[in-house]
């Protein structure tokens, strides 16, 4: 059974400063990983996804891939009230399968 | 990115009625779609797997003969939720996966919250 894990936080972020999530996942083979953005009462949405070890950068966004330590990170820097959310990581192996996810961690950029 | 329309966003319905939950992808073919189910302060789970022209594909746990679903094209997929029990109150959402770009990445509808009274 394919598992992904995330610390469920809730982490606190001064505004400005840089968020850092994480997230394991169990599947060694597995090759793409995705993170959604889920505001209370809304669905997810897709913020950024990466496939090859090392950072990916999008904005204020940065993915970062460790497939020999099965780690996946997101860093949002200069943190905004608006990023408050709960951060999903998802697991989706090859990349044309259903994608697990983790529980989420639930972030809050303190004004 | 593409764009997944859901319909209705709400609805409140009497136990035993059946609901129909529209999925629509708008700017993309998806020939996967997929339905998940979230309560409040829970992660999302995956019902099924919805293939454009052949049946669904359940997880585990989900009765197939309550939770209909129906994939006749490449850009809707319904689900009705049959004798719906106020249990099945929830917040229902699909997904589609959007191939063209070669990422398979996932977009999700704006939900369809259910209660069922």
């Amino acid at each position: 059974q394919k598992e992904v894990e995330q610390n469920s936080g809730p982490l606190s972020v001064p505004e400005g400063a840089i968020a850092s999530l994480n997230c394991t996942y169990s599947d060694r083979g597995s090759q793409s990983f995705f993170w959604y953005r889920q505001y209370s009462g809304k669905s997810p949405e897709l913020i950024m996804f990466i496939y090859s070890n090392g950072d990916k950068e999008d904005g204020r966004f940065t993915a970062q891939l460790n497939k020999a330590s099965q780690y996946v990170s997101l860093l949002i820097r200069d943190s905004q009230p608006s990023d408050s959310a709960t951060y999903l990581c998802a697991d989706g192996n090859f990349g044309n399968e259903k994608l697990t996810f983790g529980t989420g961690t639930r972030l809050t950029i303190i004004p | 990115g593409a764009v997944v329309s859901q319909h209705p966003s709400w609805v409140i319905c009497k136990s035993g009625t059946s609901v129909k939950i529209e999925c629509r992808s708008l700017d993309f073919q998806a020939t996967t779609m997929f339905w998940y189910r979230q309560f409040p302060k829970q992660s999302l789970m995956l019902m099924a797997t919805s293939n454009e022209g052949s049946k669904a594909t359940y997880e585990q746990g989900v009765e197939k003969d309550k939770f209909l679903i129906n994939h006749a094209s490449l850009t809707l997929s319904t689900l009705t939720v049959t004798s719906a029990h106020p249990e099945d109150s929830s917040f229902y959402i699909c997904s589609a996966r959007d191939v063209a770009g070669g990422y398979h990445e996932q977009y999700f509808g704006p939900g369809t919250r259910l209660t069922v009274t």
